[in-house]
């Protein structure tokens, strides 16, 4: 299996422009997780899926975020408008769940708002 | 609330000296402790799970034990590719059935060769 795949690896864009990461996640997982990681606060859940209904966005930071999982191979993870702040890796990860709850985590994409 | 502490923060070994990281934790029930390592500019790898105070897994290297307030990386001999951010996470009940994993802020591990 490739694993997790995540696009783009880096984004760069200016303050205010919407950004889009995307991320498919390891074929026959049935969940998946958004994490933000800086250096000040580490790793953070954004938000997760079980089979693509999210279950728990009390991590999202605020309403400029928003997370989608239309099927089962792909999600989207969105913020409108980006501000400097946001600034950070931004990690995919997939699991089976039950009866192992390990996480296999993509490479991440780099997000600079200037 | 389920917390997780790691320490040191950074740790730096000549090769083949071992040591322990550390990792404490508090949660309401523990539903599994997680171990991972990241090399810089990539995603955290598995590394282990640990589910009852006792439990012991090894991988080359690496051995984890799981007591009911803490939980040890001991790295015996390390080479320079052991070089890397080892994080902790847990994973509670949080009043029901959950995949959240709460992630410490990891030790820096540089080994010397």
């Amino acid at each position: 299996d490739a694993g997790v795949i995540q696009s783009p690896r880096h984004e760069v864009t200016e303050m205010g422009q919407e950004v889009t990461l995307r991320c498919k996640p390891i074929s026959g997982h049935d969940y998946l997780f958004w994490y933000r990681q800086t250096m000040m606060r580490g790793l953070e859940l954004l938000i997760y899926f079980n089979n693509n209904v999210p279950i728990d966005d009390s991590g999202m930071p605020e309403d400029r975020f928003s997370a989608k999982m239309p099927n089962a191979s792909f999600s989207t993870l969105k913020i409108q408008p980006s501000e400097p702040r946001d600034s950070a890796v931004y990690f995919c990860a997939s699991s089976l769940g039950i009866p192992t709850y390990e996480q296999y985590f993509g490479p991440g994409t780099r997000l600079t708002v200037t | 609330e389920d917390q997780v502490t790691q320490s040191p923060e950074a740790l730096r070994l000549q090769e083949g000296e071992s040591s322990s990281l550390n990792c404490s934790y508090t949660v309401s029930g523990l539903r599994g402790l997680f171990w991972y390592r990241q090399d810089p500019g990539k995603g955290p790898e598995f590394l282990f799970t640990l589910y009852s105070a006792g439990e012991e897994k090894e991988k080359e290297r690496l051995k984890a034990t799981l007591t009911k307030k803490e939980s040890f990386l001991h790295i015996t001999a390390p080479k320079p590719e052991d070089s890397a951010t080892y994080l902790c996470a847990v994973q509670g009940w949080e009043g029901g059935a959950t995949n959240k994993l709460i992630f410490g802020t990891g030790t820096l591990l540089a080994v010397q060769p």
